[in-house]
């Protein structure tokens, strides 16, 4: 199987600093991953695409001086959320991929609850 | 934009069958059709993906239609755990993964 590792599951900062969101395939390597964000009752929004020793490709509209993307390894990717403001509370989540029988299936992590207070 | 269009809520009897439409008419050739599954607050799980065949494995059935212009999973014996948010997505393998809003079935006792 796939796994992919998120953490921290849950985190509440105060408003202006800065949060690191990591996440790990355990039992593949992926030169891709993914950033989602998800506002309640809302469906996932792409982020970022993170590729592994270059730099992130961001979405229309996602600040990248504000979610550092790092992806160093092909095993590890993280998300920093800088400068953080009640606006950022969301659900982070991430995905990496992996080919399986031709085609490219994403594994996701459980996600990061983040509270800027 | 999201590739598919859903029905956005579907009820279904707890041990029937639930059957989760998806109409994907712009489909090319080299995409494929991917279903996930999220519940609430988690991150969203990967149930089966299919080009053209008919794809079945230990979670659900996918059925493709012949034009690839849609297609149905299937799961077979609906179980209370099985109520979530279902996406269905098309991509090639250069692509994004991009969620639409999903079919919402609640399974009920």
């Amino acid at each position: 199987g796939a796994v992919v590792s998120q953490h921290p599951s849950r985190v509440i900062c105060k408003s202006g600093t800065s949060v690191k969101i990591e996440c790990r395939s355990l039992d593949f390597q992926a030169t891709t991953m993914f950033w989602y964000r998800q506002f309640p009752k809302q469906s996932l929004m792409l982020m970022a695409t993170s590729n592994e020793g270059s730099k992130a490709t961001y979405e229309q509209g996602v600040e990248k001086d504000k979610f550092l993307i790092n992806h160093a390894s092909l095993t590890l990717s993280t998300l920093t959320v800088t400068s953080a403001h009640p606006e950022d509370s969301s659900f982070y989540i991430c995905s990496a991929e992996k080919r399986t029988g031709g085609a490219n299936v994403l594994t996701f992590g459980a996600g990061s609850r983040l509270t800027v207070l | 934009d999201a590739k598919t269009t859903q029905p956005p809520s579907m009820d279904c009897a707890e041990g029937r069958a639930a059957n989760l439409p998806c109409n994907h008419s712009t489909i090319s050739g080299n995409e494929y059709v991917y279903w996930y599954r999220q519940i609430h607050s988690q991150g969203p799980q990967y149930i089966i993906h299919g080009l053209k065949n008919n794809e079945t494995n230990e979670m659900a059935s996918l059925i493709i239609t012949e034009d690839r212009k849609s297609s149905t999973l299937i799961l077979p014996h609906a179980t209370l755990r099985d109520t979530a948010v279902y996406y269905c997505i098309v991509r090639d393998n250069t692509d994004k993964l991009i969620f639409g809003t999903g079919t919402r079935l609640q399974v009920f006792p």
